[in-house]
């Protein structure tokens, strides 16, 4: 098992352009989530999904958008980046049978110019 | 709404001295999860316990404890003669029923000295 991959690992962007952080995972995971990571902040959550077709707002949702049309992947997409959204972007996944451990990808860095 | 805080933002020690990273959480939820996460210096995240609210008996892996205490809301994370490779960044996180929303403290960056 690949576990959770996430591309890209470095990302430039200017403000105002859109991108894509994609996320998959080939554990079968019902449950998939994104969380960014600020200095001194720890992580807070973006969004998550219970499973395909099903999306939820975490902490901090605004700017960004996501969709799960398959159970292996989940990406999030920003539609016009602003440097506020410089940080590094985790997705984690977990079985509903064990829902209480999430595996983590290797993270996106993001920055915005 | 859930809180943790991690109130030690840096620890630097010794090789071979013990060192306890603190964690203090706030849920008004009956079932919760607490987990402690390493972040070494390459970035990902390594899951390293998971703790229910119903269960307070302390845990040992190896060098590393656990001490989770329902009465003081804490979950400290004890490492016994610490060594370089423990040097990282470690997070104390809260989730209720169902984790797919984890709250994470500030995080703990632990450097080991030689």
């Amino acid at each position: 098992n690949a576990g959770v991959t996430q591309t890209p690992k470095f990302q430039v962007l200017k403000t105002g352009q859109s991108m894509t952080l994609q996320c998959a995972q080939d554990m079968n995971h019902e449950y998939m989530s994104w969380y960014r990571q600020d200095p001194g902040m720890g992580l807070r959550l973006i969004h998550y999904s219970v499973g395909a077709g099903i999306t939820d707002q975490g902490e901090v949702p605004n700017g960004y958008n996501v969709s799960r049309s398959t159970t292996e992947d989940f990406p999030l997409r920003l539609l016009s980046a602003a440097p506020s959204q410089t940080s590094v972007y985790f997705c984690a996944s977990s079985h509903h049978l064990d829902t209480d451990t999430q595996y983590f990808g290797p993270g996106t860095r993001l920055t915005v110019l | 709404a859930q809180k943790v805080t991690q109130a030690q933002t840096e620890i630097s020690v010794v090789e071979k001295e013990d060192v306890t990273l603190d964690c203090v959480y706030e849920t008004r939820d009956t079932t919760y999860y607490l987990f402690w996460y390493k972040q070494p210096p390459s970035g990902e995240l390594v899951f390293l316990i998971r703790r229910n609210s119903f269960d307070e008996q302390n845990e040992i892996s190896g060098r590393y404890s656990w001490n989770f205490q329902k009465s003081t809301s804490s979950f400290n994370f004890t490492i016994t003669a610490s060594q370089v490779v423990d040097s990282a960044v470690y997070f104390c996180a809260l989730s209720g029923e169902g984790a797919q929303k984890l709250v994470f403290g500030q995080g703990t960056r632990l450097t080991i000295n030689p």
